[in-house]
């Protein structure tokens, strides 16, 4: 699977729009970008993924640039629960045999008051 | 969306005993299952993948006999951690594959192995 790059971290403030940048300039035409997070001492939660469309839920929204290289993910209002570090991760999509998540090391994402 | 419950939260153990963890899934069934480790202020790292009534497939560097994997039904993984030592101290969190295909990972809340 490709690799991601992520910021360390990234401050908000609270009801402020939290953009979280991932760059996976490798990425190959039929893998799916992920992104999930993790809340302190809890398991990670699942946010969106896509392939090339952007995205929305009633979580969030995903942006994915028309060369693939890059997407971002925006919270459109933060809250202070939002705290979390948020992980990028690319894979080969459905539900194929092979599927496997690789986690990096995220971006840690501070919402403050 | 699906839920995954993983039991215990946490558990303090001596060293040299094995601990037992639970993964099931609540309201779907999962034909596979994965395994993960995350020590502190690091990312998770996976394991295993644990698919229903066949062996565990481990990743480079995790020892089988050590972390025993169980996968009898399509609701339920264990992990078995044996003779565990300090250095398996840990945060253990199960995930099971979901959605309409298969396409998303749903994890339970994670087991804090404390070995002393």
């Amino acid at each position: 699977d490709a690799k991601t790059t992520q910021p360390t971290s990234m401050d908000c403030a609270e009801g402020r729009a939290a953009n979280l940048p991932c760059n996976h300039s490798t990425i190959s035409g039929n893998e799916y970008v992920y992104w999930y997070r993790q809340i302190h001492s809890q398991g990670p939660q699942y946010i969106i993924h896509g392939l090339k469309n952007n995205e929305t839920n009633e979580m969030a929204s995903l942006i994915i640039t028309e060369d693939r290289k890059s997407s971002t993910l925006i919270l459109p209002h933060a809250t202070l629960r939002d705290t979390a570090v948020y992980y990028c991760i690319v894979r080969v999509g459905g539900g194929g045999s092979n599927y496997k998540l690789t986690f990096g090391k995220g971006t840690l994402l501070t919402v403050n008051p | 969306g699906a839920v995954v419950s993983q039991h215990p939260s946490w558990v303090i153990c001596k060293s040299g005993t094995s601990v037992k963890i639970e993964c099931r899934s609540l309201d779907f069934q999962a034909t596979t299952m994965f395994w993960y480790r995350q020590f502190p202020k690091q990312s998770l790292m996976l394991m295993a993948t644990s698919n229903e009534g066949s062996k565990a497939t481990y990743e480079q560097g995790v020892e089988k006999d050590k972390f025993l994997i169980n996968h009898a039904s399509l609701t339920l993984s264990t992990l078995t951690v044996t003779s565990a030592h300090p250095e398996d101290s840990s945060f253990y969190i199960c995930s099971a594959r979901g959605g309409l295909s298969g396409e998303k990972l749903f994890f339970g809340s994670g087991t804090q192995l404390s070995v002393l």
